[in-house]
């Protein structure tokens, strides 16, 4: 089994300023990671994710996330963030052998302050 | 967008009754999931299915029933709602079981 830790549930954050948004998993086998974000009143959609390769991880709107198996985190980060950032971010994890359950954090909402 | 739709996207009921709320996909994925939402709880799945009339359990899963006669349809039935089941539904849909998952736009159910 696995599981997913998002500490902060929530992050308040000036625009234009810095933002890490953190997850730490736990899982006794190998996993694909992935950042989804949820904009107010909508479904999840993908952000970003972790299959092999780079550990840098980017997506199409600034975001970026690496991943560090020794410390099992995937912390995404955005150098300097906008008012439609504002939503919630969740963080998932699913064993790579084979299908089975993925696993969702709880979510950290981020808080864009003009 | 992935081509998913629920339906109702609202609806409010009492104690009791019986309720069914549909999953509907256009992209022919194999894999179909629902899964509650609920503040301090993130997202937690219900029920899972891999194919047409394979479904299974996932960790939330008492008090529902799923069912999957076609491809593109995905049925989530309360047998008996109570007011723990107030929540909000999220149908989502994947081609394979360790990759993206797509999601619909939800159904806010109420159980008074």
């Amino acid at each position: 089994a696995q599981s997913v830790t998002q500490l902060d549930s929530q992050v308040p954050v000036f625009e234009e300023a810095p933002v890490e948004l953190r997850c730490n998993y736990s899982s006794s086998v190998s996993v694909y990671l992935f950042w989804y974000v949820q904009y107010p009143n909508q479904g999840l959609q993908l952000l970003l994710k972790y299959l092999s390769g780079s550990t840098l991880v980017e997506s199409i709107n600034g975001f970026e996330a690496e991943f560090n198996k020794s410390q099992t985190s995937f912390h995404l980060r955005k150098p300097s963030v906008h008012i439609s950032d504002t939503a919630e971010y969740f963080c998932a994890v699913i064993p790579t052998g084979g299908y089975q359950k993925v696993t969702f954090g709880t979510g950290t909402k981020l808080q864009v302050i003009p | 967008d992935a081509g998913i739709t629920q339906s109702p996207r609202h609806k409010v009921t009492e104690t009791g009754t019986p309720v069914t709320l549909r999953c509907h996909q256009t992209e022919n994925h194999r894999y179909m999931y629902w899964y509650r939402q609920d503040p301090g709880h993130g997202l937690r799945l219900i029920h899972y299915s891999y194919g047409v009339k394979d479904t299974d359990k996932g960790e939330v899963s008492d008090g529902y029933s799923v069912s999957r006669s076609k491809t593109e349809d995905f049925l989530l039935t309360l047998e008996s709602a109570t007011s723990s089941q107030t929540s909000v539904y999220f149908c989502a849909i994947s081609n394979e079981g360790t990759d993206t998952q797509y999601f619909g736009p939800g159904t806010r159910l109420t159980v008074l």
